[in-house]
């Protein structure tokens, strides 16, 4: 079943300015992970945020967590074209190193 | 260091033949995933496993699928008798042994296979 539900499903910006990205989910979890996938290749993971935690941080990513509400949102500030990707949010009911629950994703165009 | 190595990474094959996918996890990773990605689709969940032993094998079909990750050599992921509908691109992820903190899933490139 469905657990992560991204929207929107497909953004488009201009080089240099932020993309936000929302991932809703229906049951409890133990983390909530974002991957991103480019064309033709495998997904390679960008952040892990912990059930206990409201905000991380890694370079140009800012990711959001709200337990109450089931929802997380990915923020890529100053974006480049190379950011053009599909982001996918994946949950981890357990965290004992289990399977990974993904959404649909959405698909990013970064425009130069 | 090599990241998770999948082949072949296209595979055709014809209706009622067998597909044979394979995954080298990363080194040191002790832990395989496999899921399935449909075209516009995000990854389906198939099975887990660790070395020598299925661990969560709750998304793979009953029939026709079948994975195993040996002691020695790659893991196999094996769908009998093919037919339409299992074409799509399959990914092997893996990740550590855990040690008490969750570890992110590295993914290989995945394997499309299309079936005739």
């Amino acid at each position: 079943s469905q657990q992560g539900e991204e929207d929107p499903q497909a953004l488009s910006i201009q080089e240099g300015e932020n993309a936000t990205m929302n991932c809703s989910y229906k049951t409890s979890i133990n983390n909530l992970q974002w991957y991103r996938q480019n064309s033709g290749r495998g997904l390679v993971h960008l952040i892990l945020i912990r059930s206990n935690e409201r905000e991380k941080h890694s370079g140009r990513l800012r990711v959001t967590l709200d337990t109450s509400k089931k929802s997380s949102s990915l923020l890529i500030t100053a974006s480049r074209a190379a950011d053009t990707a599909s982001y996918f949010c994946a949950t981890d009911d357990s965290g004992a190193n289990s399977k990974l629950t993904f959404g649909k994703g959405i698909t990013l165009s970064v425009r130069p | 260091n090599a990241g998770v190595m999948q082949n072949p990474r296209h595979l055709v094959r014809r209706r009622g033949q067998e597909a044979r996918l394979r995954c080298s996890p990363m080194k040191g990773h002790s832990h395989v995933y496999w899921y399935r990605q449909l075209p516009e689709e995000g990854l389906k969940f198939m099975v887990y496993l660790q070395k020598e032993n299925i661990i969560d094998e709750s998304g793979m079909p009953k029939e026709r699928f079948s994975a195993e990750f040996p002691k020695e050599g790659p893991s196999i992921l094996r769908i009998q008798q093919v037919v339409r509908g299992d074409s799509a691109a399959y990914f092997c992820a893996s990740s550590p042994i855990g040690g008490g903190a969750v570890q992110p899933q590295h993914f290989g490139d995945g394997t499309r296979l299309s079936i005739l």
